[in-house]
């Protein structure tokens, strides 16, 4: 198995506040990924990156944001969490072949906003 | 904006039976086209990665083929087995590195 995890697995959070997600690998893949699964809609990309600060939004960026400061960690950020963001979010991480590697997904993170 | 639809939604099959299901894509821009497994309470899993029009690729009792030129992908999946039972993903990569994912193929099969 890729060596990805995501923290925390589970969380509970009221409207207003700043919530952040941690991803971590340790396969020194370039590139990573988060995305929110949502029913009806599937996987839903909101931010990636291609390398060490270096970001940029996916479909559903409004609301969050992203930093990379190390190859291993990339931070998902909800500034002020809102209900709409109630969701499971995945952390994927690719190789170094732009694009045609798979990807690999750690866990998840249920995340519930009230 | 780019779609990508996959159908049917959900099937139902028999342990035994042969089912297939289909992912559409544009057709312009074409990168590669991603095959997933998803069972529930997990992460998904990569199955394929297809890159050449007509491509072919095979894993066990699944295979798929693909076509860029009318942009679609059909993953079969040839004597079902309760263990199959998961929703398939498929994702189109325009080399942008955004993967743009299907609503996904939910597939039970009945022992």
């Amino acid at each position: 198995d890729a060596g990805i995890t995501q923290s925390p697995r589970h969380k509970v959070t009221e409207t207003g506040t700043p919530v952040t997600l941690r991803c971590h690998q340790t396969e020194n893949h370039r590139y990573m990924y988060w995305y929110r699964q949502d029913p009806g809609h599937g996987l839903r990309l909101i931010h990636y990156s291609y390398g060490v600060k270096d970001t940029d939004k996916g479909e559903v960026s409004d609301g969050y944001s992203v930093s990379r400061s190390k190859t291993e960690d990339f931070l998902l950020t909800l500034e002020s969490a809102t209900s709409s963001q109630t969701s499971v979010y995945f952390c994927a991480i690719s190789g170094d072949y732009q694009g045609r590697d798979e990807q690999f997904f750690g866990p998840g993170t249920r995340l519930t906003v009230l | 904006i780019l779609n990508v639809e996959q159908s049917p939604q959900s099937l139902h099959v028999q342990e035994g039976d042969s089912t297939n299901f289909t992912c559409s894509f544009p057709s312009s821009n074409f990168y590669a086209l991603h095959w997933y497994r998803w069972e529930t309470a997990k992460s998904p899993e990569a199955l394929f990665v297809m890159t050449l029009n007509g491509d072919e690729k095979k894993k066990g009792r699944i295979s798929a083929t693909l076509n860029t030129k009318e942009g679609y992908s059909y993953l079969y999946i040839k004597g079902s087995q309760p263990e199959d039972s998961a929703t398939y993903l498929c994702a189109f990569d325009s080399g942008t590195y955004k993967y743009i994912f299907g609503t996904g193929t939910r597939l039970k099969v009945l022992a």
